[in-house]
């Protein structure tokens, strides 16, 4: 157990609002990851983070933000949510830069 | 773009088979991993291979990779219910090493 969770597992909310996921994690990891998975496109990155405050965009950053201020939590933001941003959303962490350990997902869908 | 194939993408066999699926690329990879995805969970890492020509064992479980770094294989042998799932492969690229994902090989061992 990598000691990393999710919150909310699920939401579902109307195009146009804002939304923030958040990944928490009790391992100490340095890497911390956001992926969107997509039936016919896999896992794809959306944000990553080399430590506090050290974030750099992914292959399918755009719509999305992310903040780290502290080791322990990592936030994805939609600032207007659409439906092309349903999707299910992975966190991982991870200290070598690329063995990753998943969270258990978040299910969003955007009405 | 550096792109990891999958191959097959889906493969349904009966209990005890033996089987192989396949993670290629064109490009090098600094590393690779295989990760097994179960149903409304996140992937879970199984294996790294780091060296070219590799040979890695988890149980009924043989990963290889290339000799040239370049693609990458994984062995069941005698399959069982238990295996069936997503089995990712993901490489890490030299220059900067970022993580790329294949698309995956859906796997159902029929009891």
């Amino acid at each position: 157990d990598a000691g990393i969770t999710q919150s909310p597992r699920h939401k579902v909310t109307e195009t146009g609002t804002p939304v923030t996921l958040r990944c928490h994690q009790t391992e100490n990891h340095r890497y911390m990851y956001w992926y969107r998975q997509d039936p016919g496109h896999g896992l794809r990155l959306i944000h990553y983070s080399y430590g506090v405050k050290d974030t750099d965009k992914g292959e399918v950053s755009d719509g999305y933000s992310v903040s780290r201020s502290k080791t322990e939590d990592f936030l994805l933001t939609l600032e207007s949510a659409t439906s092309s941003q349903t999707s299910v959303y992975f966190c991982a962490i991870g200290d070598s830069g690329y063995e990753q350990y998943f969270g258990p997902g978040t299910r969003l869908t955007v009405t | 773009t550096q792109l990891l194939e999958q191959s097959p993408q889906f493969l349904s066999i009966q209990e005890g088979e033996n089987l192989t699926v396949y993670c290629n690329s064109s490009s090098v990879f600094s590393s690779l991993q295989w990760y097994r995805q179960e149903p409304g969970e996140g992937p879970v890492l199984l294996v790294t291979v780091v060296t070219g020509g590799e040979v890695k064992k988890l149980k009924r479980l043989t990963f290889q990779f290339g000799d040239a770094r370049k693609d990458s294989s994984l062995h069941i042998t005698a399959a069982q219910p238990g295996d069936t799932g997503l089995y990712l492969c993901a490489g890490a690229r030299p220059r900067d090493d970022k993580i790329i994902f294949g698309k995956g090989t859906r796997l159902h061992i029929l009891p």
